[in-house]
């Protein structure tokens, strides 16, 4: 079945510094990719809808300059967070899904956690 | 604008028994409905999704509902074992938009040996 990989799965990092998330559709191509963030003990939230080759959609709230998007390609998206703050410390998890399917393929997740 | 709730927010249960989680949407419209199943600081797993134009969907023990007139959407599970503890989350998603998903807080399930 599909697969989606996110790498690292967990990462440590002082404030003010920047962390790249990967985000990998391996046997398909995911023309969209969703990036979540969840707090503990709750659901999901959507920060961005990405489609390959676009400028990523952002919902309310969630700041562009801090979280950078970038879907080059059917197979990657990177989900950077810029000059990151403790409270930035998340569980960061993608989707991804092809044209023609209903549902999205999840990602294991990310466990980011800023010092 | 599309919003899901579900029923209870948490559940224990002793194993063995059959029980059902709840999912409510306020809006018909809806494209499908998912039903995920998350571990303790996993990623998660999809279990059930569902179209508008089906009622239900069965996969082992797990029997997912979708009634869109009444905006509900139900989750049974069979002879429940520890095995079956998780958080699980319902998510709807309506056309256009990307047909991104909206999201419960879930339930989280614990099933007793």
């Amino acid at each position: 079945g599909a697969v989606v990989s996110q790498h690292p799965s967990r990462v440590i990092c002082k404030s003010g510094t920047s962390v790249k998330i990967e985000c990998r559709s391996l046997d398909f191509q995911a023309t969209t990719m969703f990036w979540y963030r969840q707090f503990p003990k709750k659901s999901l939230m959507l920060m961005a809808t990405s489609n390959e080759g676009s400028k990523a959609t952002y919902e309310q709230g969630v700041e562009k300059d801090k979280f950078l998007i970038n879907h080059a390609s059917l197979t990657l998206s990177t989900l950077t967070v810029t000059s990151a703050h403790p409270e930035d410390s998340s569980f960061y998890i993608c989707s991804a899904r092809d044209a023609g399917t209903s549902g999205g393929v999840f990602g294991p997740g990310t466990r980011l956690t800023v010092t | 604008k599309q919003e899901v709730t579900q029923i209870p927010a948490a559940l224990s249960v002793p194993e063995g028994e059959n029980l059902v989680l709840n999912c409510s949407f306020t809006d018909s419209a809806i494209y499908n409905l998912q039903w995920f199943r998350q571990d303790p600081g996993k990623g998660l797993t999809s279990l059930l999704l569902i179209q508008s134009s089906q009622r239900e969907q069965t996969s082992g023990r797990l029997n997912a509902s979708l009634d869109k007139s009444s905006g509900r959407s139900t989750l049974y599970i069979a002879a429940s074992q520890p095995g079956d503890s998780a958080t699980y989350l319902c998510a709807g998603a309506n056309a256009g938009n990307n047909r991104k998903l909206i999201w419960g807080l879930g339930t989280s399930l614990a099933v007793n040996p």
